[in-house]
């Protein structure tokens, strides 16, 4: 498969546990934040985003937390699965309303032992 | 539901080359952005293409550039070759917001 990153932060869970990946971001202006999740030999997919004015959203198994205070970033998995395995990145996008240019956080790689 | 077809899959060339990168989406979505991905630099975005034009230019030297075709399938081009552009090159395309953005599987290109 592709490697996506050979030094990626990696995170080792145990099937059933919940998993939490952090992202810090730099840009106090960027309005969406969105977390894509890549397997081997694809391209990113979209989990879930949050908008600047909220602090968290809920999707299925998976809760995105927002501290603009410090700019950081977070993805809850719940009862993590070993098909949760992959790279996952966060993204951010500023809000000028100018188009869909996306900056990457660098990537978390995410382990589920069974 | 939104689709891209990039094209080619896998590609070897020489330095000193230049290539072409295909990508089509499925239902004719306006927007087309391309990212380079790397081991050591991460996903990178090179451009955007709305309606034809670019719309957003990354930090990439001018041997990157790109078009889009009327019915919305975007080609770029990396001229003189170098190792270093190896890379897995994705397009995702949109038809609303950035956190619509849908990613295509990529092209991998090996530059020997």
């Amino acid at each position: 498969g592709e490697s996506v990153g050979l030094h990626l932060p990696t995170l080792s869970v145990q099937e059933g546990d919940n998993s939490i990946i952090n992202c810090a971001y730099s840009n106090s202006a960027s309005d969406y934040f969105i977390w894509y999740k890549q397997e081997s030999g694809k391209g990113p997919q979209f989990i879930i985003d949050i908008r600047s004015n909220m602090d968290k959203r809920q999707g299925q198994r998976v809760t995105v937390l927002l501290n603009k205070t410090v700019k950081h970033l977070s993805l809850q998995i719940a009862a993590t699965q070993p098909g949760d395995s992959a790279v996952y990145f966060c993204a951010e996008t500023p809000n000028n309303n100018a188009g869909n240019m996306l900056t990457f956080g660098g990537g978390t790689r995410l382990m589920v032992k069974p | 539901k939104a689709g891209v077809t990039q094209t080619p899959r896998y590609l070897i060339k020489t330095r000193g080359q230049q290539v072409t990168l295909s990508c089509s989406p499925i239902s004719g979505h306006r927007s087309v952005s391309w990212y380079q991905q790397t081991p050591g630099q991460g996903l990178q975005f090179l451009f955007e293409y709305f309606s034809e034009t670019q719309r957003n230019k990354g930090n990439f030297p001018g041997r990157f550039s790109g078009r889009q075709f009327s019915n919305s399938r975007s080609e770029m081009n990396v001229s003189t070759l170098e190792l270093g552009d190896s890379a897995l090159y994705l397009c995702a395309v949109t038809s609303g917001g950035p956190s619509e953005a849908f990613f295509g599987q990529g092209t991998r290109l090996t530059v020997v």
